[in-house]
């Protein structure tokens, strides 16, 4: 499978604490994007990082990828319980025509 | 625009029916997925369209499962007949044409097959 997967499962911290996830994949890529759901929700697009970068910010968040070790970060600083929700990684692999595969998700709770 | 519109947003149908769910990419969107979300698999790609023309379906779980994209502004993933195994969301997304981009989702049916 193509599938990347997230880690934890699950984490909950509370409000104002950082938030760290992580995937790891098993192919090449031509980027890695984070995205988020909430519940009930469709997938939202959170930002993109492309192979030949290492490190992405955007807001609160701070995306790294090593693709020696085929793994990503996402870090979400300052959390709101408003950030709650479920979040996927998904590769490009290259030659494949804009296809993207999903990991398995992290569920974050943020505790008011 | 008003982002990709899947319909209907919740199905409940009995075994042995057939089920269709709507999609309506992003205009100007070349690409469109249709994925499917469970608990136990996660989101699963089931076939992705490419300027109308289906590129990959090695994704859709059996023969009961069939997707088309007659034009470029409308696609239906049709299961017949439904079993209780094909309760899941299923997503519709769509993406324009180049290197990394992003995939634009629509919000999801929720079939339940009794």
């Amino acid at each position: 499978s193509q599938q990347g997967e997230e880690d934890p499962q699950a984490l909950s911290i509370q409000e104002g604490e950082n938030a760290t996830m992580n995937c790891s994949y098993k192919t090449s890529i031509n980027n890695l994007q984070w995205y988020r759901q909430n519940s009930g929700r469709g997938l939202v697009h959170l930002i993109l990082i492309r192979s030949n970068e290492r490190e992405k910010h955007s807001g609160r968040l701070r995306v790294t990828l090593d693709t020696s070790k085929k793994s990503s970060s996402l870090l979400i600083t300052a959390s709101r319980a408003a950030d709650t929700a479920s979040y996927f990684c998904a590769t490009e692999p290259p030659n494949t025509g804009n296809q993207f595969y999903f990991g398995t998700g992290t569920s974050l709770t943020v505790i008011p | 625009d008003a982002g990709v519109i899947q319909s209907p947003r919740h199905e409940v149908t009995e075994m042995g029916q057939e089920v269709t769910l709507r999609c309506k990419p992003i205009s100007g969107h070349d690409y469109l997925f249709w994925y499917r979300q469970t608990m136990m698999r996660g989101l699963e790609l089931l076939i992705y369209f490419n300027n109308n023309v289906p590129i990959d379906d090695s994704g859709m779980p059996e023969d009961r499962f069939s997707a088309k994209m007659p034009n470029a502004s409308f696609s239906t993933l049709k299961i017949q007949p439904s079993e209780p195994r094909d309760s899941a969301v299923y997503f519709c997304a769509s993406s324009p044409t180049g290197p990394n981009t992003e995939a634009f989702f629509g919000q999801g049916t929720r079939l339940t097959v009794v």
